[in-house]
């Protein structure tokens, strides 16, 4: 496609179920981040992969939270025993290469978490 | 600890005006500052960006000025318009970790008719 797909583009669920968020970069983009934007909040870095291997993934907020990227491509993050404060806008961006130059973001997915 | 301070917080700017929004940081190992567009429900998108090797960048109506004895910069906006309304982030990318950006916590922008 022609820009950074991500889906859903809103999700609702019930606290402590499982959620799984989908990213597909732009062809060719070798490095993929994911960010969380919560209401009025900057924007909080989660992981980024380089390839399919994830150099980085301090800002991962805790280990219900997970990222995996398989091809090269497509990306999904998935959080488990979903809270209420993991409500929030998660931002999908990809770039050529893995030098946080040039950053393409997608819509983002918005998540409630009820 | 906010390693990049964003300011204001918010903006209001009459159609033509000019706006200003101002970055500072603190990491002397920043060596790339991109400043990000954000329209509601849309994902940012980078404006203009700037490297510490120059002290002002200009593209169409946007300019970036950058101080780096001060460890400021900024964005300018001229002949502001109403589809100019939207967030902004500014963001400063560390080399020396990871190349890790670090951003600003952004300025919602409106431009009066």
């Amino acid at each position: 496609g022609a820009g950074v797909s991500q889906s859903p583009s809103n999700k609702v669920t019930e606290k402590g179920k499982d959620v799984e968020l989908r990213c597909d970069p732009i062809s060719g983009h070798t490095a993929l981040y994911w960010y969380r934007q919560s209401l009025g909040q900057g924007l909080e870095f989660l992981i980024y992969f380089q390839g399919n291997s994830a150099p980085d993934k301090s800002g991962l907020p805790s280990d219900r939270f997970s990222a995996e990227r398989t091809g090269g491509s497509v990306s999904t993050l998935t959080i488990q025993r979903t809270q209420q404060e993991d409500s929030a806008v998660y931002l999908c961006a990809s770039s050529m290469i893995a030098t946080n130059e040039k950053l393409f973001f997608g819509s983002g997915t918005q998540l409630s978490v009820l | 600890q906010q390693q990049v301070k964003q300011s204001p917080q918010s903006l209001i700017v009459q159609k033509g005006g000019i706006s200003i929004i101002n970055c500072a940081y603190e990491n002397t190992a920043f060596d790339y500052f991109p400043w990000y567009q954000q329209f509601p429900g849309k994902g940012p998108a980078l404006l203009i960006a700037i490297r510490p090797d120059v002290s002002e960048k200009k593209e169409g109506r946007f300019t970036i000025s950058f101080n780096k004895s001060a460890k400021q910069f900024s964005l300018h906006i001229m002949d502001s318009q109403p589809g100019d309304s939207a967030t902004y982030f500014c963001a400063a990318r560390n080399a020396g970790n990871n190349r890790k950006l670090i951003w600003g916590l952004g300025t919602s922008l409106a431009v009066n008719p």
